[in-house]
């Protein structure tokens, strides 16, 4: 069956610093990929999303490549800002199941 | 404003005590599905549903149950609750299941 992998947390880091949070699957078929985030307390919600290899999804200065000949979608950000603390999700969204990662709770500090 | 909804939020019940959580969506999706969070777990699907009438088991479905009569409803079963299913339960609807996954507030069930 399907699966995700992603690095495990938690990763601090300081206030401008680049951050990479490594995400790599399996699966059969022709999957989309997403990255959702969870704020303290809140549910989930879409951070980036890309539904083709060698898509890239892009959103609030956070980037995602499907990368299908290394199964990988890492998300990617330049500059974090203590805003971005929360946990991240990989996740796989198949013809049926819907298969998510492990999460990685990211920490800012000032 | 398109949203998902689950009632309730909290819950303390205990072993064995029959309870159901509901989830509504407005956004007429296809697609709903049940999550439970857990610690260094993730979220693991429980259910999901296609369409109406259509409900198949995701990676944990023991000891729950789904039902899909109407397309904005999908309520969550647990007919003989353990303390093993206290968890944090989310219902999500989407087009479809490739498609973007929206997501209700969660509810924080507490077995005892």
């Amino acid at each position: 069956g399907n699966s995700v992998t992603q690095m495990e947390g938690p990763v601090t880091l300081s206030e401008e610093a680049f951050l990479t949070i490594n995400c790599t699957y399996t699966a059969t078929g022709y999957p989309s990929l997403f990255w959702y985030v969870q704020y303290p307390g809140e549910g989930l919600q879409l951070l980036l999303k890309a539904t083709k290899a060698d898509d890239k999804g892009s959103n609030k200065g956070f980037e995602a490549t499907y990368r299908k000949e290394t199964t990988s979608f890492h998300l990617e950000k330049g500059s974090v800002q203590v805003s971005d603390s929360a946990v991240y999700f990989c996740a796989l969204g198949g013809y049926q199941k819907v298969t998510f990662g492990t999460g990685t709770k990211l920490q800012v500090i000032p | 404003e398109a949203q998902v909804t689950q009632n309730p939020r909290y819950l303390i019940t205990v072993t064995g005590k029959k309870l159901t959580v509901t989830c509504s969506q407005n956004m007429n999706h296809e697609y709903m599905s049940w999550y439970r969070q857990d610690p260094g777990l993730g979220l693991r699907q429980i259910y999901y549903s296609m369409n109406v009438e259509v409900t198949d088991k995701g990676d944990v479905p023991e000891g729950y149950k789904v039902s899909r009569k109407e397309k904005r409803n999908f309520p969550l079963i647990l007919e003989s609750p353990s303390p093993n299913q206290t968890s944090l339960y989310f219902c999500a609807s989407s087009l479809a299941g490739v498609s973007e996954q929206y997501f209700g507030p969660g509810t924080r069930l507490t077995v005892t």
